[in-house]
């Protein structure tokens, strides 16, 4: 199976500040990867697919970059509704893995 | 709008079996991919399953394969997961979510999920 490795696994920012999380695999997944938010009680929502492309209704802010093994996401400018639990998810090959989430706080 | 409505879960003794349901309306069900996805009290995301739009062809997590089962009927827009022989690990909330094509499966629309709790 492809292990996804996430990090940080926490993180505390501030409103406006630029925040990037990595999610690495196990073997090349070529751009086989989408990045999700999830929040508190809710189901994920999911934020880019294909690595980089920005799922329609998605603020620019965020955006995905990455292929082969080491994938990032970046928020651009950090917004309050954007504290959350952010997950990376490959679907290059069965099964489909999640990294381990990071949890992103409010310093 | 996609609407999307698990039920089936509860409480349930290690061993035993329990079946979910997923309720799709708002789009084509039957044009479309689906998947499962669990997540266990105050853990992370764990992909469980995904079913062809057909049915064709069936894919599981390696922690559920052999004791789990993806269906689906298109006549009735509904989504199955059987889970047989539970053990207390499979204590999550449950969610179905739509794959919205071969080029891009990740899950796009999801339910509000459903808990299973396997304890004695």
């Amino acid at each position: 199976d492809i292990q996804m490795t996430q990090s940080p696994s926490s993180l505390s920012a501030s409103v406006g500040d630029r925040v990037t999380i990595t999610c690495r695999a196990s073997q090349g997944i070529r751009n086989d990867l989408g990045w999700y938010q999830q929040k508190p009680g809710k189901a994920p929502k999911r934020l880019i697919y294909a690595a980089s492309s920005l799922q329609s209704g998605v603020p620019s802010r965020f955006s995905g970059s990455g292929s082969g093994t080491e994938f990032t996401l970046t928020i651009s400018s950090l917004q309050p509704e954007d504290f959350a639990t952010y997950y990376c998810l490959q679907h290059n090959a069965y099964p489909y893995t999640f990294g381990q989430g990071t949890n992103l706080e409010i310093k | 709008q996609a609407q999307l409505v698990e039920s089936g879960g509860g409480v349930v003794q290690p061993g035993r079996s329990l079946r979910l349901s997923c309720a799709v309306s708002g789009y084509s069900f039957s044009s479309y991919g689906m998947h499962w996805v669990r997540q266990a009290p105050g853990k992370g995301l764990e992909w469980v399953a995904l079913i062809w739009f057909d049915g064709s062809d069936k894919y599981y997590a390696d922690s559920v394969k052999g004791r789990f089962t993806i269906s689906r009927d298109n006549s009735k827009n509904t989504l199955f997961l059987q889970m047989n022989n539970l053990r207390a690990e499979d204590t999550a909330v449950y969610y179905c979510a739509r794959r919205p094509s071969v080029v891009t499966p990740l899950p796009d629309y999801w339910g509000r999920g459903t808990l299973v709790t396997v304890s004695s």
